[in-house]
C-alpha cells in the first residue's frame, strides 16, 4: 500500500528550462512533506519541505507546491542544471515527529 | 568530512551468516534510523533510535537487531541472512526537535549494499 506515490520512473528535461517532479498521497493525515535529491552511490540529502499550513515553499531555484484537496504536491526546478540531474524522493510524515513514508522516487535527466 | 558514515559500502555474504553493517554520525544528532531499499527502490524505515532508546520498530524480522552503544553509533545485526534481505542500507541521523521522537531533515550516510548468495 503506497501512500506516498511518484508515477514517472523518469523525467528529462532541457537546461535552463522548468523541471516539475509530481507526488500524489493518500493519507490525509499527513501534515509535512519533505523532497530528498539522490546521487549514485550517495545516499539522500534533504532538499526542500512544506508544512500543510502552507501551500507554497520557496528556497532559491527549487519550489515545492501544496495542494491539500488534491492531496498532491509538486517540485519546481527552475532553471534546471546539470547537477539536478538526480533522483528524486518524494516524502511525508503525520506530524513532524513521526516516522517519514517515502515514495518511490523519480530519476531526473537534465539534458544539454 | 564524513558527516555519517557506514561501514563497509559493499557486503557479499552466503545464505545464514550473520553480519553488522555499522554507522556512526557526528553530526551530534541525537536520533538515528536504519533504512531499508530493496529491489523495487522502496526507501522503508527499519528502526529509529533516539539518544541509545529504541523509538521505531517496524515489522523487521527479529533476525535484524540493531545496536546503539551510544548516540553517535547505531549498528545494525542481521542474523541468518536470507536472500530477500539483499538490499541496501541506508542509515541517517537527525536533530531531535524539541524532546520529540523524531525529527526531519534527514542526514543519510553513503549506503551499504548487501548481497546474499
Amino acid at each position: 500500500d503506497q501512500q506516498v506515490k511518484q508515477n514517472s520512473p523518469s523525467l528529462s528535461v532541457q537546461e535552463g528550462r522548468i523541471s516539475i517532479l509530481n507526488c500524489d498521497y493518500t493519507n490525509s493525515m499527513f501534515d509535512y512533506f519533505l523532497w530528498y535529491k539522490k546521487y549514485p552511490a550517495e545516499g539522500p540529502t534533504f532538499l526542500i519541505s512544506i508544512s500543510s499550513i502552507k501551500d507554497k515553499n520557496e528556497d532559491g531555484r527549487f519550489t515545492v507546491f501544496l495542494n491539500k484537496s488534491a492531496k498532491h504536491l509538486s517540485l519546481h526546478i527552475v532553471p534546471s542544471q546539470p547537477g539536478d540531474s538526480a533522483v528524486y524522493f518524494c516524502a511525508a510524515s503525520e506530524n513532524r515527529d513521526d516516522k517519514i513514508i517515502f515514495g518511490k522516487g523519480t530519476r531526473l535527466h537534465i539534458l544539454p | 568530512d564524513t558527516a555519517v558514515s557506514q561501514t563497509p559500502k559493499y557486503l557479499v555474504t552466503q545464505m545464514g551468516n550473520d553480519k553488522s553493517i555499522k554507522c556512526e554520525q557526528n553530526l551530534g544528532h541525537d536520533t538515528m534510523y536504519w533504512y531499508k531499499q530493496d529491489s523495487k527502490k522502496f526507501l522503508k524505515i527499519m528502526f529509529s533510535y533516539n539518544n541509545k532508546e529504541l523509538i521505531i520498530n517496524e515489522t523487521v524480522p527479529n533476525r535484524f537487531s540493531p545496536k546503539s552503544p551510544d548516540k553517535a553509533h547505531l549498528n545494525l545485526h542481521i542474523n541468518s541472512l536470507e536472500l530477500g534481505d539483499s538490499a541496501v542500507y541506508f542509515c541517517a541521523s537527525s536533530q531531535d526537535s524539541g524532546g520529540t521522537t523524531m525529527g526531519h531533515e534527514q542526514y543519510f550516510g553513503p549506503g551499504t549494499r548487501l548481497t546474499v548468495t
